[in-house]
């Protein structure tokens, strides 16, 4: 069965620090990559996305992703995080159908 | 302009007892989605609907039932909640192309609370 592995469930990190959160799908063919982002109390609101072409995604506030397909991987990179980064994200794979699986979610900490 | 919206927000209420809730989506989306969020925020699918034709229907007790009126509107109703029925439901559109789903837009949320 087609899964979405987010190793990290909780990062904790300074301001300023650089973050990057893991994302493994399991599926051999073409997909759809996404990473949403959860602020507390609120819905889940889209970073970035890959559907193709340059495999390194730029998405809003700073994100940015990178699609490597040898590794199966979609990883979120962030230079520099702020205490307003503080949220949940989630990684999202489509793999051309209708449904969307979404992995179990991070919830990054940024502390002041 | 509000892109997807739910109704209620908050929703407490007893076991045993039926509930709804809606939304609505103005994107003009063709796919529209349930999602059920428990406290550890995992988020799972639960519905989705086509032009108004059900497409996924994953494992959920049959005490939830679907319904989309319109490609515009779906609803969610409950019937005999549970205590375990208690998380945050998420209405969410997106359109679906042949090379599958684009980005899903969420609604707010509707947090079910069962006493």
């Amino acid at each position: 069965a087609q899964s979405v592995s987010q190793h990290n469930h909780h990062v904790i990190l300074s301001e300023a620090a650089s973050l990057e959160l893991g994302c493994n799908y399991s599926y051999g063919g073409t997909v759809n990559l996404f990473w949403y982002v959860q602020y507390p109390g609120q819905h889940l609101q889209l970073l970035l996305k890959y559907f193709s072409g340059d495999p390194l995604v730029k998405g809003i506030k700073g994100f940015e992703a990178e699609f490597i397909k040898s590794k199966f991987s979609f990883n979120l990179r962030k230079p520099s995080v702020q205490w307003s980064d503080t949220a949940e994200y989630f990684c999202a794979v489509n793999t051309g159908g209708f449904k969307t699986i979404f992995g179990a979610g991070t919830r990054l900490f940024v502390k002041a | 302009d509000t892109a997807v919206s739910q109704t209620p927000k908050y929703l407490v209420t007893q076991m045993g007892n039926d509930k709804s809730i809606k939304c609505e989506q103005n994107l003009g989306h063709d796919t529209m989605y349930w999602y059920k969020q428990d406290s550890k925020k995992f988020l799972k699918i639960m519905f989705s609907y086509n032009n108004k034709e059900l497409i996924i229907n994953e494992t959920v007790p049959n005490r939830f039932s679907p319904k989309s009126p319109d490609k515009a509107h779906l609803n969610l109703h409950i019937n005999s909640l549970e205590l375990g029925d208690s998380a945050v439901y998420f209405c969410a559109s997106s359109q679906v192309r042949s090379s599958g789903s684009d980005e899903q837009f969420f609604g707010p949320g509707t947090r079910l609370t069962v006493l």
